[in-house]
C-alpha cells in the first residue's frame, strides 16, 4: 500500500537534547513537507522540500533543522534551540508544482508525531 | 499579510445541514482545500475549489467566490463520524515559480449531536 509514515508516533525527550523525527513516503512523490500544530492554531509550515537536495524554510524554522538527502525521505531534527517544541509534528508529501500545474495536488499527510520534551 | 478566518467551534444535530465558513485575504491565490481532521490523527482531503462555484462530492459540498475571499463547506446528512476539525487551506503562488505551499486556518471543530 502507497502512503506516509511517521515514527514514532508517540515520543519524549529531556529539555536539551535534539531529536529526529522520522517521515517516510512511497508515493513518488517529489515533494515532501513538515508542519507543526498546537492547540488553537492550524498548521504551521516548518520546512518544505520541491525536490530531492533542496529545501526551504516555512514560516516557523527556528530550531529546527531538514535533509532530503532521498526522495522517499525528509527527516525533521529538532533541536536543543527550539523553544517551544512540544507539540504534534505532520509530515506530507504531493506531486511537486513543478510538474503539473493543474489537477488537485492535494497534500497527503502522515500520522503525525507527538513529541513531549520534559 | 496572509490571514485565513474559520469559526473555532460549531454544534449541530445528526441527520442535519452545517455550513463552515472560510474566509481569506492571501496573496496569489492557487487554489482552496478543505481537509478533515479527526483528534490526534492525520488530516484528510474532502475537496478543492479553483474557480467560482460549487464542487460537490457525496455528502460533502464546498463554494467558492475568489472576489469575495470567501469559501464555504456543506455537510449533508450528519453523522456521528463527522464530529472533527476542519482546516481550511489556501494555496498560494510563489515568486520565481510554482509552489504547493498551503496557509491553513485555524480549523473549526465540529460537534454532531444525536
Amino acid at each position: 500500500d502507497g502512503g506516509i509514515t511517521q515514527s514514532p508516533k508517540y515520543l519524549f525527550r529531556k529539555e536539551g537534547q535534539n531529536v529526529t523525527l522520522s517521515c517516510e513516503q512511497n508515493l513518488n512523490h517529489d515533494a515532501m513537507y513538515w508542519y507543526r500544530q498546537d492547540p488553537g492554531q492550524g498548521l504551521r509550515l516548518i520546512y518544505y522540500s520541491q525536490i530531492v537536495n533542496d529545501f526551504q524554510k516555512g514560516d516557523i524554522a527556528e530550531g529546527y533543522s531538514v535533509s532530503r538527502e532521498k526522495k522517499e525521505s525528509f527527516p525533521l531534527t529538532v533541536t536543543s534551540a527550539q523553544k517551544n517544541p512540544t507539540a504534534f509534528y505532520l509530515c506530507a508529501s504531493s506531486i511537486s508544482a513543478r510538474r503539473t500545474s493543474g489537477a488537485y495536488n492535494e497534500q497527503f499527510f502522515g500520522p503525525g508525531t507527538r513529541l513531549t520534551v520534559l | 499579510g496572509q490571514n485565513i478566518d474559520q469559526p473555532t467551534e460549531m454544534t449541530a444535530t445528526e441527520g442535519a445541514i452545517v455550513q463552515i465558513n472560510c474566509t481569506y485575504q492571501t496573496s496569489g491565490f492557487n487554489g482552496l482545500f478543505w481537509y478533515q481532521q479527526h483528534a490526534g490523527e492525520a488530516p484528510t482531503f474532502l475537496s478543492y475549489n479553483v474557480l467560482d462555484g460549487l464542487e460537490e462530492k457525496g455528502r460533502f459540498s464546498s463554494f467558492l467566490s475568489r472576489s469575495k475571499g470567501y469559501s464555504y463547506l456543506l455537510l449533508k446528512e450528519l453523522q456521528m463520524k463527522d464530529s472533527a476539525s476542519y482546516l481550511c487551506a489556501v494555496r498560494t503562488r510563489g515568486y520565481g515559480g510554482a509552489t504547493n505551499k498551503l496557509i491553513f486556518g485555524t480549523g473549526t471543530l465540529l460537534a454532531v449531536q444525536p
